[in-house]
């Protein structure tokens, strides 16, 4: 089956403590992108990767990373969390051409709350 | 800026038809999608239109006018199940996707 698995979907966790929530998608995509959800308002791009070993800031970067070492994986690391970051996080992947990126299939969804 | 508007919140009734508008201001214009988003669970694809002019995929139409900045998504034949989100994004001219807060859809019998 195609999806886009994230891990974990619930986490609370502590102001300062290091975090990683995977993202890993069997589709065979190329482009892969992080966003966070917050109520009222759209979705947010964090970082975003057109291929393997590269990355892009998005409208929301900071306090973030990302790697893609592999075409599959793009876990998003939260190096010092804070609570400003308590958010829904979703990552998505998205197959064929640049113009084709904008349809996207999302994993379902990582809620952290950083205390 | 760039900048996409949509309803917060729409209410309908089971069988009618709602249409739900979105307009944008972006820097430059790549490509309009529409997303669904259950409560809890994450978007789904729904349409995408770059021409001008009316899409239909069964129950659901979307439409496109570029030079008035304008789109909106047609539900008809509601059922509880369309209760949802619904998301409009525009992708600019780096090919980037800005979204819409979203248009809560309340669905009542």
């Amino acid at each position: 089956e195609a999806q886009v698995t994230q891990n974990p979907r619930y986490l609370i966790t502590v102001t300062g403590k290091k975090l990683t929530v995977t993202c890993s998608q069997n589709m065979n995509h190329e482009y892969m992108s992080w966003y966070r959800q917050d109520p009222g308002l759209g979705l947010r791009q964090i970082y975003y990767s057109m291929n393997v070993e590269v990355t892009d800031k998005g409208d929301v970067p900071e306090g973030y990373k990302v790697s893609r070492k592999e075409k599959r994986n793009f876990p998003l690391i939260l190096e010092s969390p804070s609570p400003n970051q308590t958010s829904l996080y979703f990552c998505a992947s998205s197959g064929g051409t640049r113009e084709n990126t904008g349809e996207l299939f999302f994993g379902e969804g990582s809620r952290l709350t950083v205390l | 800026g760039q900048n996409i508007d949509q309803p917060t919140e729409m209410t309908a009734t089971e069988g009618a038809i709602v249409q739900i508008n979105c307009t944008y201001q972006t820097s430059g214009f790549n490509g309009l999608f529409w997303y669904q988003q259950h409560a809890g669970e994450a978007p789904t694809f729904l349409s995408y239109n770059v021409l001008d002019g009316l899409e239909e995929k069964g129950r659901f139409s979307s439409f496109l006018s570029r030079s008035k900045g304008y789109s909106y998504l047609l539900l008809k034949e509601l059922q509880m199940k369309d209760s949802a989100s619904y998301l409009c994004a525009v992708m600019d001219s780096n090919y980037q996707l800005i979204w819409g807060a979203g248009t809560k859809l309340i669905i009542k019998p």
